[in-house]
């Protein structure tokens, strides 16, 4: 069976400094990759969406990077974090477009 | 612009009681509709996907249904347990692309 890693499950980092967030699925090929972010009380935003290895799309512009090394990893980047990218990340991936999309369990960042 | 809206945002009832989540969408042109439940502080688990050619999914004590003319969505649940309790979100993808749009959730609160 299929099943997605989303690490870590909390993070606490200064203004200022990097991030990296990575997800990694398994038990399937070639899937479409999703990042969101949910803020407190608010519903779900989508930033970044891979439908394959090096082919990213971006949704939002924002001080954040996505980028896809392998077919099944998708990695979440900031150079730089500001206090408003606190919020809770979320990855997601399906299979094809007409299958359910499936949902890690999220990263907790707050940014101090 | 596909927007998602759901009524009530918060629902309390009594255990046992057979109850009613309401989801409305703009754009009529979607090529499915999804619900899912979130716990708090986890990821959304998926529980019923629903393609447009479709008028239902079941299952077990869900029931969603779909009226894709009117832009609408129902979930049914059945015999409500204190374990339903949750924050439930439906989402739809739109025909042009591989993308979803949430609405923003009803919590719900079973009571023993």
């Amino acid at each position: 069976s299929q099943t997605i890693h989303q690490w870590p499950a909390t993070l606490v980092q200064p203004v200022g400094s990097p991030l990296s967030l990575e997800c990694t699925v398994e038990g399937t090929s070639n899937p479409n990759l999703y990042w969101y972010r949910q803020a407190a009380g608010r519903g779900l935003q989508l930033l970044f969406y891979s439908v394959g290895i090096g082919q990213i799309s971006s949704e939002v512009p924002q001080n954040l990077s996505a980028s896809r090394p392998q077919d099944r990893q998708f990695i979440l980047s900031s150079k730089k974090l500001l206090l408003s990218d606190s919020g809770f990340y979320l990855c997601a991936w399906t299979q094809r477009r007409n299958s359910p999309l499936h949902f890690g369990n999220g990263t907790r960042l707050t940014v101090t | 612009k596909q927007e998602v809206t759901q009524i009530p945002a918060a629902l309390s009832v009594p255990e046992g009681e057979n109850l009613v989540l309401n989801c409305s969408f703009t754009d009529s042109a979607i090529y499915n509709l999804q619900w899912f439940r979130q716990d708090p502080g986890k990821g959304l688990t998926s529980l019923l996907l629903i393609q447009s050619s479709q008028r239902e999914q079941t299952s077990g004590r869900l029931n969603a249904s779909l009226d894709k003319s009117s832009g609408r969505s129902t979930l049914y649940i059945a015999a409500s347990q204190p374990g339903d309790s949750a924050t439930y979100l439906c989402a739809v993808k739109g025909t042009s692309g591989s993308r979803l749009t949430f609405g923003e959730g009803t919590q719900l609160t079973v009571n023993p």
